[in-house]
């Protein structure tokens, strides 16, 4: 049940923005998109979420398409250290507690000295 | 000050043997989680509890029995190892309701020979 699409790789020289995208044509309206990152051997790490309108924090910026079908993840001055996998998450939040992260194949980002 | 904290780090054990893996969390989250990453780096639920009570169990052998003792621990116990449980298994908590937004701890790569 693939929600989200991601291309399996990227590089991005250090110092550049890192412009990772996702695909997300089936999303419905009441759910998020969720970044995560999983930097090698380590646990995977939040970076940012966002419904409908575009957020930065001190992690990235989400800019998501007016349609929503369609999301980019910005890293805008990419360092050695954000080597890793991005995942794009879909997802509906409840009041039930009983959310589950669903990680697909993510994007393996290789920031190049 | 870790948040997420499990021990060990790395297990090596021989088949048929029970083990047990710790999480503890300082974050006052609800909610705790066990995910399992195979050799193919997916990442997979595999528990949660919210309060110490079970809320999401997913295809999981009855090898493996979690033990919340407070909502600030969640350990995983497993029977008679097998050689497919070979993985690196994270722990994670979340605020209440907020099962994206989670924390995930270091790991514990699991090795059966």
């Amino acid at each position: 049940d693939a929600k989200t699409t991601q291309p399996p790789s990227m590089d991005c020289a250090e110092g550049r923005a890192a412009n990772l995208p996702c695909n997300h044509s089936t999303i419905s309206g009441n759910e998020y998109v969720y970044w995560y990152r999983q930097i090698h051997s380590q646990g995977p790490q939040y970076i940012i979420h966002g419904l409908k309108n575009n957020e930065t924090n001190e992690m990235a910026s989400l800019i998501i398409t007016e349609d929503r079908k369609s999301s980019t993840l910005i890293l805008p001055h990419a360092t050695l250290r954000d080597t890793a996998v991005y995942y794009c998450i879909v997802f509906q939040i409840s009041n039930f507690g009983n959310e589950k992260l669903t990680f697909g194949t993510g994007t393996r980002l290789t920031i190049i000295p | 000050d870790t948040a997420v904290s499990q021990t060990p780090k790395y297990l090596v054990t021989q088949m048929g043997n029970d083990k047990s893996i710790k999480c503890e969390q300082n974050l006052g989250h609800d909610t705790m989680y066990w995910y399992k990453q195979d050799s193919k780096k997916f990442l997979k639920i595999m528990f949660s509890y919210n309060n110490k009570e079970l809320i999401i169990n997913e295809t999981v052998p009855n090898r493996f029995s979690p033990k919340s003792p407070d909502k600030a621990h969640l350990n995983l116990h497993i029977n008679s190892l097998e050689l497919g449980d070979s993985a690196v298994y994270f722990c994670a908590s979340s605020p209440r309701g907020q099962g994206l937004l989670a924390f995930f701890g270091q790991g514990t790569r699991l090795t059966v020979v």
